[in-house]
């Protein structure tokens, strides 16, 4: 059973214009999410967070948007650049451990 | 300030042998977490110590797993025997205690049991 999904396995993303990638939780107690980058034989790099208590955190190019009503939280590049092609994980915690989704691998083409 | 580190990168194992992961987490982050992505699959908590207490380990799989943190520094995670399911990249996070929610992640060990 799947606690946090991220439905699109993959995203192409013109340089320069908005990437948008989703997640979607079903887990109540979550509390706090976050978003990591991964390249390939690398281990998953902090992007940017966001507590339940918000429904918005920026970070440069970054931004996270959580919708609690619907259980869904969104991570917004923009503009996109090459180097942001890689993996992206949405993660949720309601405690220490961190529940992660598959991932979607985003590719910003130039 | 140097991140997590994990030792070694790639082991390659037969059936049946033991394997040593390493762990050398943030200096100073008491909370250190042990996570596994296996091929195909989303990346899973194994287990959690705080200093050198384990706080929950209820994603071991299996009583093969057997992981350590002496002195509240570095730790460790034994597989023995190893199994071909086992196969996997195991991920060391460690985090603040006063900002325990957010983890950084070491490059990871890439197992392949054969």
């Amino acid at each position: 059973d799947q606690q946090v999904k991220q439905n699109s396995p993959s995203l192409s993303v013109q340089e320069g214009r908005i990437s948008i990638l989703n997640c979607d939780y079903t887990n109540s107690m979550f509390d706090y999410f976050l978003w990591y980058k991964k390249y390939p034989a690398e281990g998953p790099t902090f992007l940017i967070s966001i507590s339940s208590i918000k429904d918005k955190n920026e970070d440069g190019r970054f931004t996270v948007f959580l919708n609690k009503s619907a259980k869904h939280l969104s991570l917004h590049i923009v503009p996109s650049q090459p180097g942001d092609s890689a993996v992206y994980f949405c993660a949720a915690s309601g405690g220490y451990q961190l529940t992660f989704g598959k991932g979607t691998k985003l590719s910003v083409i130039p | 300030e140097a991140g997590v580190t994990q030792f070694p990168s790639h082991s390659v194992i037969e059936k049946g042998q033991t394997v040593t992961l390493r762990c050398d987490p943030i200096s100073g982050h008491d909370n250190l977490y042990w996570y596994r992505r296996v091929m195909g699959k989303e990346i899973k908590f194994l287990l959690h110590f705080v200093k050198e207490s384990k706080q929950d380990e209820s994603g071991m799989p299996n009583n093969r797993f057997l992981a350590e943190r002496t002195g509240g520094t570095y730790s460790t995670l034994k597989v023995q025997p190893a199994e071909l399911e086992d196969s996997g990249v195991y991920f060391c996070a460690s985090s603040q205690a006063t900002r325990r929610q957010t983890q950084y992640f070491g490059p990871g060990t890439r197992l392949l049991v054969l």
